[in-house]
């Protein structure tokens, strides 16, 4: 039972362009959301985190969405660069439980030149 | 990354025979997790510790043992390697309970053959 979904494996992108990777949830006590991204032979380094009580987070280039009543959030990437080329994944957790996080299965992305 | 090391980074072992992973970090955070990464199954949760002797199992916990004596130490343990533990291994640590993410480590790739 996959409580975080992740249904894209990968996504081809131009350089310059926007990525949008996206993110489904089932569990409504999911409340705090958190993106990783991961370069092959390293770990899983923190991007971005959101709140249930945003709607957005913005950090530099990076941009997090997270819509409740769809359970839905979506990672905006603008723009896109080479170096973004790396698998994502989302994660939830719910705050008032054991704060443990569950992961999605990751996005590759390849970011074009 | 700094502050948290795994060791070995890669290990090769016959079905049937003990394996011990270690985690180390320097940063005394008091939270310490292992996961698993396997294809089209994303980062799942082994064990994670929350203090010194205190631990609890994770999503997939079956084949596995943790123990942690010192802060800055968590061992993972596989009594008996199966062909299905090959896997990349990874630990991470967190100060909260997780808010913010976590820090992991650059993996433990093993294979069990």
């Amino acid at each position: 039972d996959q409580q975080v979904k992740q249904n894209s494996p990968s996504l081809s992108v131009q350089e310059g362009r926007i990525s949008i990777l996206n993110c489904d949830y089932t569990n409504s006590m999911f409340d705090y959301f958190l993106w990783y991204k991961k370069y092959p032979a390293e770990g899983p380094t923190f991007l971005i985190s959101i709140s249930s009580i945003k709607d957005k987070n913005e950090d530099g280039r990076f941009t997090v969405f997270l819509n409740k009543s769809a359970k839905h959030l979506s990672l905006h990437i603008v723009p896109s660069q080479p170096g973004d080329s790396a698998v994502y994944f989302c994660a939830a957790t719910a705050t008032s439980g054991t704060y443990k996080y569950i992961f999605g299965t990751g996005t590759r992305l390849k970011v074009l030149a | 990354d700094a502050g948290i090391t795994q060791s070995p980074r890669h290990k090769v072992t016959e079905t049937g025979t003990p394996v011990t992973l270690r985690c180390h970090q320097t940063e005394n955070h008091r939270y310490m997790y292992w996961y698993r990464q396997d294809p089209g199954h994303g980062l799942r949760l082994i064990h994670y510790s929350y203090g010194v002797k205190d631990t609890d199992k994770g999503e997939v916990s079956d084949g596995y043992s943790v123990s942690r004596s010192k802060t800055e130490d968590f061992l993972l343990t596989l009594e008996s390697a199966t062909s299905s533990q090959t896997s990349v291994y990874f630990c991470a640590i967190s100060d909260v309970r997780g808010s913010g993410g976590y820090t992991f480590g650059s993996g433990t790739r093993l294979t069990v053959v």
